[in-house]
């Protein structure tokens, strides 16, 4: 069974980092492309970074370009997500998803306020 | 960046009744490999989103029948035959021909 979870959202000030993290099980992780997709509150969904299966090509939307960084680490089954820099716009609930949306984690709530 | 419109955005529907949902993207969503990679998301309430369909009308693993696509090129359709209470939510059509990808308004279903 696929799993993802995701860890690593709270509350930060603006200009602050956090790191998300995902860890995968029930497949072959080194196999797959993977992304990050995030949800503000109330409203829809955002594609926000993807990395490749060998982790040689990743991939940004604009609105967190040079902020944001995505990582693997095939060793330990795990996607990051590092962001930096964050804004009160970054307040979402960030999705890891397998591909760009076989199946999805459960999310971490993200919270940019002072 | 790919525009994905969709229509409806909301849907009262009568359980039992079908129900269809409409995807526009602003242009060709055919990739170079000959694949056309549009898919259809649900999210229930409370829930994180869920795949339906994949490559215009591909059910996922575990998705009841009901649940079709169709279309090609820039328009796209989502039907459920016959609606059941647990079809209640918002649902996404969502392209990963190119990126960024990119995700419709989403339509919410709801019952009569």
């Amino acid at each position: 069974e696929v799993q993802l979870l995701e860890s690593g959202g709270g509350l930060v000030q603006p200009g602050g980092s956090l790191r998300l993290s995902c860890a995968a099980s029930g497949f072959t992780f080194s196999s797959y492309a993977m992304s990050w997709v995030r949800q503000a509150p109330g409203k829809g969904l955002e594609w926000v970074s993807a990395i490749s299966d060998s982790g040689g090509s990743t991939y940004y939307a604009d609105s967190v370009k040079g902020r944001f960084t995505i990582s693997r680490d095939s060793s330990k089954n795990s996607l990051y997500l590092q962001m930096n820099n964050l804004r009160a716009d970054d307040t979402a609930v960030y999705y890891c998803a397998k591909r760009s949306a076989d199946y999805w984690g459960q999310g971490t709530l993200v919270t940019v306020s002072s | 960046d790919i525009v994905m419109t969709q229509a409806p955005l909301s849907s009262p529907v009568t359980l039992g009744q079908p129900a269809s949902i409409s995807c526009r993207s602003s242009q060709s969503l055919v990739h170079s490999d000959g694949n056309t990679y549009l898919s259809w998301l649900q999210q229930r309430p409370g829930q994180p989103p869920r795949l339906l369909v994949y490559k215009i009308s591909n059910r996922f693993s575990g998705v009841p029948d009901r649940f079709s696509g169709s279309g090609a090129g820039t328009d796209f359709t989502l039907k459920i035959s016959r609606v059941e209470a647990e079809d209640v939510g918002v649902y996404y059509c969502t392209q990963a021909t190119q990126f960024p990808y990119t995700f419709g308004q989403g339509t919410k279903l709801e019952i009569k």
